[in-house]
């Protein structure tokens, strides 16, 4: 089965420093990767997306991710991170060609940008 | 262009009652996925609709349903609430089943 592994539950930085939200998902099959954000009592805004082509993704507000496939990898990336990036971050993959329909989200990373 | 919405936004439910949420995704559209969101589980998928049909299914009991329109909105009811149903319920639509998704705000679901 399909699964996803978000390594932090929390990952602490002060404001305007770089920070890395790490991602690996288990496949064997082609996959879609993507990056969601939540913020409180809200629903979740997406960040950035791979579907195909370059690895490396660029995406809203700053941020960024690549796709590793033998690493089996798709970190998250900001060089300099501000008090309204704090937040709780979602990876997510959709499994098999031509069907993003269901979507597999690791347990999520909390953000938090100290001053 | 209008984002995905969801009605009603917070619902307070009894134990045995059933729900019905609905949810009208954005313009021309035509995918439809619902998924549960709890501090224990976190985000697990209910079930995805394109045409009308359903075209997958998380594992969840039959007490958990949905259905598409013609006009792509959705619908997705929860027969004889349990209390382990409480929880935030996403629906999230896509131009079509190869694209990416773009989520509502949301249903938030007590059941007491």
């Amino acid at each position: 089965a399909q699964s996803v592994t978000q390594l932090d539950s929390q990952v602490p930085v002060f404001e305007e420093a770089p920070v890395e939200l790490r991602c690996n998902y288990s496949s064997s099959v082609s996959v879609y990767l993507f990056w969601y954000v939540q913020y409180p009592n809200q629903g979740l805004q997406l960040l950035l997306k791979y579907l195909s082509g370059s690895t490396l993704v660029k995406g809203i507000n700053g941020f960024e991710a690549e796709f590793n496939k033998s690493q089996t990898s798709f970190h998250l990336r900001k060089p300099s991170v501000h008090i309204s990036d704090t937040a709780e971050y979602f990876c997510a993959v959709s499994v098999g060609s031509g069907n993003t329909g269901k979507l597999i989200f690791g347990q999520g990373t909390t953000l938090q940008v100290k001053p | 262009k209008a984002g995905v919405t969801q009605t009603p936004r917070y619902l307070i439910k009894t134990r045995g009652q059933q729900v019905t949420l609905s949810c009208s995704p954005i313009s021309g559209h035509r995918s439809v996925s619902w998924y549960q969101q709890t501090p224990g589980q976190g985000l697990q998928f209910l079930f995805e609709y394109f045409s009308e049909t359903q075209r997958n299914k998380g594992n969840f009991p039959g007490r958990f349903s949905g259905r598409q329109f013609s006009n792509s909105r959705s619908e997705m009811n929860v027969s004889t609430l349990e209390l382990g149903d409480s929880a935030l319920y996403l629906c999230a639509s896509s131009r079509d089943r190869n694209y990416e998704q773009y989520f509502g705000p949301g249903t938030r679901l007590t059941v007491t």
